[in-house]
């Protein structure tokens, strides 16, 4: 299993940034996928989730994020993106992308550091 | 949304002694449950999974146990790598969430 984040930088509050995640080793279409994020020197936090086409293909949001994340994925290219709206200097962390494998697994990426400061 | 409790919120053991940590859930997380380990600059290691099993490759050291509210990670004699801070998680609920964490040091 591979994961490997990209896409992260200086963004400028109020701004948008995308995210991408290119996983290998794996049936990424069958695979529930979430986004993870660290700020500095704090703990982690669950963004959100993606569930398998086949499971229904619907996502879930952490409550802070909720209506300013959209969380997609496209199959064919095993890709998962983070779109991410209205920045604010507490959405500044490392974001990892994760697979949940069918045996309660879960794999991680080594994250993408996202910094929103003017 | 489930509360994850970490306790101690810093733990100094010896290399070579015993180290327990606890974490309890603010309602019952089943078996749904993982513990990491992560290090300065690197992204969380999955030690424990389904509550009490190790993740390939994890030294036989490390043990899990525990369900429902109640968890605990014992690590049987500590070496100089298991060092830095420890995290449990829930995902038997939406949203999944983490503990704060506890900081395992050398005492």
């Amino acid at each position: 299993v591979q994961l490997v984040e990209s896409g992260g930088g200086l963004v400028k509050p109020g701004g948008s940034l995308t995210l991408s995640c290119a996983a290998s080793g794996f049936t990424f279409d069958n695979a529930w996928m979430s986004w993870v994020r660290q700020a500095p020197a704090k703990g982690l936090e669950w963004v959100g989730r993606s569930k398998s086409k086949s499971d229904g293909g619907t996502t879930d949001y952490a409550a802070p994020v909720k209506g300013r994340i959209i969380i997609s994925r496209y199959d064919s290219k095993n890709t998962l993106y983070l779109q991410m709206n209205s920045l604010t200097t507490e959405d500044t962390a490392v974001y990892y992308c994760l697979y949940h494998d069918s045996s309660g697994v879960d794999h991680w990426g080594q994250g993408t550091l996202v910094t929103v400061s003017s | 949304e489930i509360v994850m409790t970490q306790s101690p919120a810093i733990l100094s053991v010896s290399p070579g002694e015993r180290a327990t940590l606890s974490c309890r859930a603010s309602q019952s997380v089943t078996s749904n449950f993982a513990w990491y380990q992560q290090k300065p600059g690197q992204a969380p290691r999955l030690l424990i999974y389904g509550a009490s099993t190790r993740a390939t490759g994890l030294p036989g050291r490390f043990s899990g146990s525990g369900s429902g509210t109640e968890f605990t990670l014992t690590i049987s004699s500590l070496q100089s790598e298991d060092f830095g801070l420890y995290y449990c998680q829930q995902y038997d609920n939406w949203p999944y969430t983490f503990g704060q964490g506890t900081k395992l040091e050398i005492k």
